[in-house]
């Protein structure tokens, strides 16, 4: 069964600080991951996309990247800046034999908090 | 482009009644998927549509249930409301749904008393 972990489960830093968000995840066998952030009482709005085939994304100042072999992927925060207070998830989509099915399955969040 | 759409944005109701959502995916695609969001489970893939059939289905029971319309509007009806049903609902759309973005709506934010 698929685990998906992500630590820490909050994090607070100073503005302009660069900063790495982890999420592990036990099998292996995904077709790809994706990162959102959530701002309090919102939908989740898409950052990167890796495909399985993948190792990292890049857009502006995240950057993400994938290692299947050991179930792990970072979000790389550039120089961040207080409107990047938000919960950033991580999901990944496995794939559910025999069926073929599949499903997203999140962690639980980084909470992050940049300090002006 | 108009994002994802949910109706309504907040709702109460009581134990034992039923609710409908509603879910109107970004113009041109095809996949909508539904999940559930608590403090105490995270978030929960409920199901996903495409095409007007159902495709993938999570781990929740049967109270549970959803349809989607030519258009690819979707909507979620839960019967039987219970107290731990209180949650933020979330759908979010894709092209295809098997190997793109998925974009999420607002959500619908249910309290049941």
């Amino acid at each position: 069964k698929q685990e998906v972990t992500q630590i820490p489960a909050a994090l607070s830093v100073p503005e302009g600080e660069n900063l790495v968000l982890n999420c592990s995840f036990t099998d292996s066998a995904i077709y790809n991951l994706q990162w959102f952030r959530q701002d309090p009482g919102k939908g989740l709005t898409s950052l990167l996309l890796i495909q399985s085939s993948q190792r990292e994304q890049t857009s502006g100042r995240l950057n993400a990247s994938l290692d299947k072999s050991s179930g792990r992927s970072t979000l790389y925060i550039a120089a961040s800046q207080p409107g990047d207070s938000a919960t950033y998830l991580c999901a990944v989509r496995t794939q559910n034999p025999p069926s073929g099915t599949y499903k997203y399955i999140f962690g639980t969040g980084t909470r992050l908090k940049v300090l002006a | 482009k108009a994002g994802v759409t949910q109706t309504p944005r907040y709702l109460i109701k009581t134990r034992g009644q039923q609710v409908t959502l509603s879910c109107s995916p970004i113009s041109g695609h095809r996949s909508v998927s539904w999940y559930q969001q608590t403090p105490g489970q995270g978030l929960q893939f409920l199901f996903e549509y495409f095409s007007e059939t159902q495709r993938n289905k999570g781990n929740f029971p049967g109270r549970f249930s959803g349809r989607q319309f030519s258009n690819s509007r979707s909507e979620m009806n839960v019967s039987t409301l219970e107290l731990g049903d209180s949650a933020l609902y979330l759908c979010a759309s894709s092209l295809s749904g098997a190997q793109e973005t998925q974009y999420f709506g607002p959500g619908t934010r249910l309290l049941v008393l």
